[in-house]
């Protein structure tokens, strides 16, 4: 079974601050784990995925996650917020269940940008 | 090449009426998904169709729902009858089914029961 915990549903940072949303997740396999965001009425896009290999993973928009074994973590970075990322972000965990792609969400966290 | 599509976008209806939710996924994807989110909870798993069989459906929440997904093509899925705690944004994803392969979403239908 495969769980993911987002800490924090929803966080505040200035305009030009440091962004960091947390991600836990629990796999009896090895994971592959996924960021997405979600803009108001739009569907879910991928922000950045690791799979296998560097464990420190750039995505779209300046966004990047380092994912850590003995952490479990997954947690999602950019250096400086924009205005333009307030939207709420979905870590996700992929694993194989009955042999198929199974992909489990956590609870999301709500980025607000103060300008 | 197009995307995942889904409508209607916004549905409100009344207890007890039948609502049916289609999803258009992206064309080659043998595997789609339905997730439904309830007021700022989880995105939770409904079930998985692999081409037209349903692979998993361990997370409908009871009979009054049904998915479909005849040809391996477009899916349904139909609420019937509707009651208010059906309420939420119902996404359909698909993807091509590997392991890393992230889930392409469309931009979800929001079911109001009142």
């Amino acid at each position: 079974a495969q769980s993911v915990t987002q800490l924090g549903s929803h966080v505040s940072v200035s305009e030009g601050a440091l962004v960091l949303l947390r991600c836990n997740y629990s796999s009896s396999v090895p994971p592959y784990l996924f960021w997405y965001v979600q803009y108001p009425n739009q569907g879910l896009q991928l922000l950045l995925k690791y799979t296998t290999g560097a464990t420190l993973v750039k995505g779209i928009n300046g966004f990047e996650a380092e994912f850590k074994k003995s952490e479990t973590s997954f947690h999602l970075t950019k250096p400086s917020a924009h205005m333009s990322d307030a939207a709420e972000y979905f870590c996700a965990v992929s694993a194989l269940s009955g042999g198929y792609q199974k992909v489990t969400f956590g609870t999301g966290t709500k980025l607000q940008v103060i300008p | 090449e197009a995307g995942v599509t889904q409508f209607p976008s916004h549905s409100v209806i009344e207890k007890g009426q039948t609502v049916t939710l289609r999803c258009d996924p992206i064309s080659g994807h043998d595997n789609l998904y339905w997730y439904r989110r309830v007021m700022g909870k989880e995105i939770k798993f409904l079930l998985h169709f692999v081409k037209e069989s349903k692979q998993d459906e361990s997370g409908m929440p009871n009979n009054r729902f049904l998915a479909e997904r005849t040809g391996g093509t477009y899916s349904t899925l139909k609420v019937q009858p509707a009651e208010l705690e059906d309420s939420g944004v119902y996404f359909c994803a698909s993807s091509p089914g590997l392991i890393n392969s992230p889930l392409h979403f469309g931009n979800g239908t929001r079911l109001t029961v009142t």
